[in-house]
């Protein structure tokens, strides 16, 4: 059974600075993986999607990366503003006929101004 | 705006009501995917519909049932509603059912059940 698990649980940290979420996975036989952004009470908006066969995607100061073979994924975000401010959140997409999500409890991090 | 949009974007119940909630796929998208999101959880997928058939269950109750229209259009029913029940319950759309395409979400209907 595949289970994710995000490191830390939250995060506080001053502005500007550079900071690495973990994500990590048991079963490395994925399809996809993604990192979610979650605001308080709201909905999932996608960051960054990576593909089974590649290393890392990158999104203006957001970088993620994916070794499948150790089951790790991490997020980078480079010069920290308050907006940052949020839940984050990775799943990864396994193969078989249901393309369905399986999502880790997430990173709350806080851009302190 | 992924072009998901759900109803009602709030909802209080009582336990033991039943309780339906509402998705519109992106304009295009046949396949749609419902997860409930407890406080402080990652969400939890519940069920996925394909062309108006369901296509892959998580670990629910039979009393978690969906439905998905002509229009690709879904919905969400839960009977009997436990304390427990009281989630997030987020739909996503997606294009190509098996195929592993990105699911884009709406915002969500909060479920209060007293």
């Amino acid at each position: 059974k595949q289970e994710v698990t995000q490191i830390p649980a939250a995060l506080s940290v001053p502005e500007g600075e550079n900071l690495v979420l973990n994500c990590s996975f048991t079963d490395s036989a994925i399809y996809n993986l993604q990192w979610f952004r979650q605001d308080p009470g709201k909905g999932l908006t996608s960051l960054l999607l990576i593909q089974s066969s590649q290393r890392e995607q990158t999104s203006g100061r957001l970088n993620a990366s994916l070794d499948k073979s150790s089951g790790r994924s991490t997020l980078y975000i480079a010069a920290s503003q308050p907006g940052d401010s949020a839940t984050y959140l990775c799943a990864v997409m396994k193969g078989g006929a249901t393309n369905k999500l399986i999502f880790g409890t997430g990173t709350l991090l806080a851009v302190q101004p | 705006e992924t072009g998901v949009t759900q109803s009602p974007t709030h909802l209080i119940k009582t336990r033991g009501q039943q309780v339906t909630l509402r998705c519109s796929s992106q304009s295009g998208h046949n396949t749609v995917s419902w997860y409930q999101q407890a406080l402080g959880q990652g969400p939890q997928f519940i069920f996925q519909y394909y062309r108006e058939e369901e296509n892959g269950r998580g670990n629910f109750p039979p009393r978690f049932s969906g439905l998905q229209f002509p229009n690709y259009s879904s919905e969400l029913n839960v009977n009997a509603l436990e304390l427990d029940d009281s989630a997030l319950y987020l739909c996503a759309s997606s294009l190509g059912g098996p195929a592993k395409n990105i699911q884009y979400f709406g915002a969500g209907t909060r479920l209060s059940v007293l």
